[in-house]
Formats: C-alpha cells, structure tokens, sequence
C-alpha cells in the first residue's frame, strides 16, 4: 500500500515555479524518496530521489523535510509539458521492494 | 540509447479471450516489472523478475494470468481467460538492477476486453 498523500490536483501558472507537497509520515531509516510523473498516455518517467539531503538536477529539485516526513517537489520554471500526473514514492532503495504509485497529484499548467 | 519495447500498443478482444503482450528492456537491464494501471489509478506492480527469476509476483492473479522471461531478456504477459475488469493499461518496465530506484517505462499495452 502507497505510504505517501498527495493532493489529489493542483494547477500552476506557465512560468511559475510548481510546489507539488507529499506527505510520508511513517517513513523508515533506509528509505528513499522518489518522484515520478506521468504524461497523458505514456509510461511513468523518474525525476530525482533523494535520502535526507536536498537534491537538484536539470528537472528538478527535491526538498525534505528535516524530520523526512514530507517532501516538496520543484518546478522551477513550469511549461506546459509538465501537465502531468506526479507521483511521490518512498522505497528501501538496498531491497528490491516494488514502488507503490498511488494516485498522484495531477498537476495542469495554466497558460 | 533504445527505451523499452512493448507490443502490440493497442488490442481489443472479448471477454474469455486470450492475449499476450511483449517487451524487451533495456539492453543490460537486469530488473524487468509488469505493472496494471487501470485508468484513473496508479500503476500496479504485477510481477517483477530479476534476470529470468521471479522476484515478486505476490499481485498477479495466478488464476488467469501467466508472465515469463525465459532468457532473462524479453518478456511476455498473458491474460487468458480476459474478464472485463482486466481492461487497462500494462506497462513493462526495466531498471539496471534491484536496488537501482530509476525504472525506465515503455509506453505500455491498453487493453480493451468487451
């Protein structure tokens, strides 16, 4: 079962930056968290993870929490082609634990 | 860098019917998961192998779908007999190995079972 909650829908002004929150209150030691998003009709497709530390690659940046039980997932610079559904996951990354999806946040960037 | 290989993209077939989908992962990618998503969810994981062993298949519905990676290459899902509620998408994807957190999906295979 998905150990993250997410808002069910968020939208974003073109341009603006996109703060996508997720909730893991019961995350372990070992885990990681991960974010993927989901463009209409295709596969799901990796952002970033991170442990403890703040992460940034050229997609995005990844903030968590001092206590690790929320995250915030950036956008600097939200386009279009980010409308997507974006997905919050923690998983053991030293297991081959699956990754439970959930349902995501649906995120529309508005024009 | 090829992606992941699914077929076919598309397949309508009535209930009680048989189907088969394909995909081939990345080339030296060890880790190969199935995964449902109906729509309006989430995916699923289905089965998940590790070369052509079974790691996971603890949510596959043993009863009327089968999955194999015999040469611990490609892959094959089959649903036989289809019911109605099997109608979704599945998705393969592939990572380099276990403990990598970076899965790498195909476009995956949307069933419509009538």
């Amino acid at each position: 079962d998905a150990k993250t909650t997410q808002p069910p829908s968020m939208d974003c002004a073109e341009g603006r930056a996109a703060n996508l929150p997720c909730n893991h209150s019961t995350i372990s030691g070992n885990e990681y968290v991960y974010w993927y998003r989901q463009i209409h009709s295709q596969g799901p497709q990796y952002i970033i993870h991170g442990l403890k530390n703040n992460e940034t690659n050229e997609m995005a940046s990844l903030i968590i929490t001092e206590d690790r039980k929320s995250s915030t997932l950036i956008l600097p610079h939200a386009t279009l082609r980010d409308t997507a559904v974006y997905y919050c996951i923690v998983r053991a990354s030293n297991t081959g634990n699956q990754f439970y999806f959930g349902t995501g946040t649906s995120l529309t960037v508005i024009p | 860098e090829a992606g992941v290989a699914q077929s076919p993209r598309y397949k309508i077939i009535e209930k009680r019917q048989s189907v088969a989908f394909w995909c081939n992962p990345i080339s030296g990618h060890a880790t190969l998961y199935w995964y449902q998503q109906i729509l309006g969810q989430g995916p699923k994981l289905l089965i998940q192998f590790q070369n052509n062993g079974v790691v996971d298949d603890s949510q596959l519905p043993k009863d009327r779908f089968s999955a194999e990676r015999l040469k611990g290459v490609d892959s094959t899902l089959k649903i036989q007999p289809a019911k109605l509620e099997d109608s979704a998408v599945y998705l393969c994807a592939s990572s380099f190995s276990l403990s990598t957190g970076e899965l790498f999906f195909g476009e995956g295979s949307r069933l419509t079972v009538l």
